[in-house]
């Protein structure tokens, strides 16, 4: 039973364009939203959340959209930057559960100069 | 501060051996979790810990066994390693203040197959 879903294996944009990375949820006591990037050989490092209780969040070159009637988020960079070419995963949290969080299986974002 | 360390970073196991991956943090962080990430899957919780002597099951816990005697440490045993536990391992902490957010502090991982 996947709660948390990224339908897309891979994405690539050209540098300086928008990349859009999407994840659905299933479970609706999910309470917040978190995007995690990966490098290779290295651990996720946190990059941005959202709070159920809002529709956008935004810090500097990412912005994270929910629509919660969709059950939907999405991460927003603009401009990509070859930098940003790692992997992707969307994580929720139930309150009830504390910091468990529950990640997608994570979307490869190749960024080309 | 050196954050998440965990050790070793590569092992190769025959089917059968057992074995312990370390997991350390210097953030003085009540909670730490094991993940495990197989290809195309996402990370799943293994087990995880809200403090030292109190540890529960996560999704994935068969096939493993966590101790936490102290806040700093979180050791994965691994018994009677079998194909299906090969994977990367993380662990990750976070301090319960942190649980407005969620945030999760990560090591680099470990990487462990078994032959």
């Amino acid at each position: 039973d996947q709660q948390v879903k990224q339908n897309s294996p891979s994405l690539s944009v050209q540098e300086g364009r928008i990349s859009i990375l999407n994840c659905d949820y299933t479970n609706s006591m999910f309470d917040y939203f978190l995007w995690y990037k990966k490098y290779p050989a290295e651990g996720p490092t946190f990059l941005i959340s959202i709070s159920s209780i809002k529709d956008k969040n935004e810090d500097g070159r990412f912005t994270v959209f929910l629509n919660k009637s969709a059950k939907h988020l999405s991460l927003h960079i603009v401009p990509s930057q070859p930098g940003d070419s790692a992997v992707y995963f969307c994580a929720a949290r139930k309150r009830t559960s504390g910091s468990r969080l529950t990640f997608g299986e994570g979307t490869q974002l190749t960024v080309n100069p | 501060n050196a954050g998440v360390t965990q050790t070793p970073k590569f092992r190769i196991l025959k089917i059968g051996q057992s074995m312990t991956l370390q997991c350390a943090q210097d953030m003085n962080h009540n909670y730490m979790y094991w993940y495990r990430q197989d290809p195309g899957m996402g990370l799943k919780l293994i087990y995880y810990s809200v403090g030292a002597g109190i540890t529960d099951k996560g999704e994935v816990p068969n096939g493993y066994n966590v101790s936490r005697s102290t806040t700093e440490d979180f050791p994965l045993r691994l018994e009677l390693a079998a194909p299906s536990q090969t994977s990367v391992y993380f662990c990750a902490s976070s301090y319960d203040s942190n649980w407005n957010t969620g945030e999760l502090f990560f090591g680099e991982g470990s990487r462990l197959t078994v032959l």
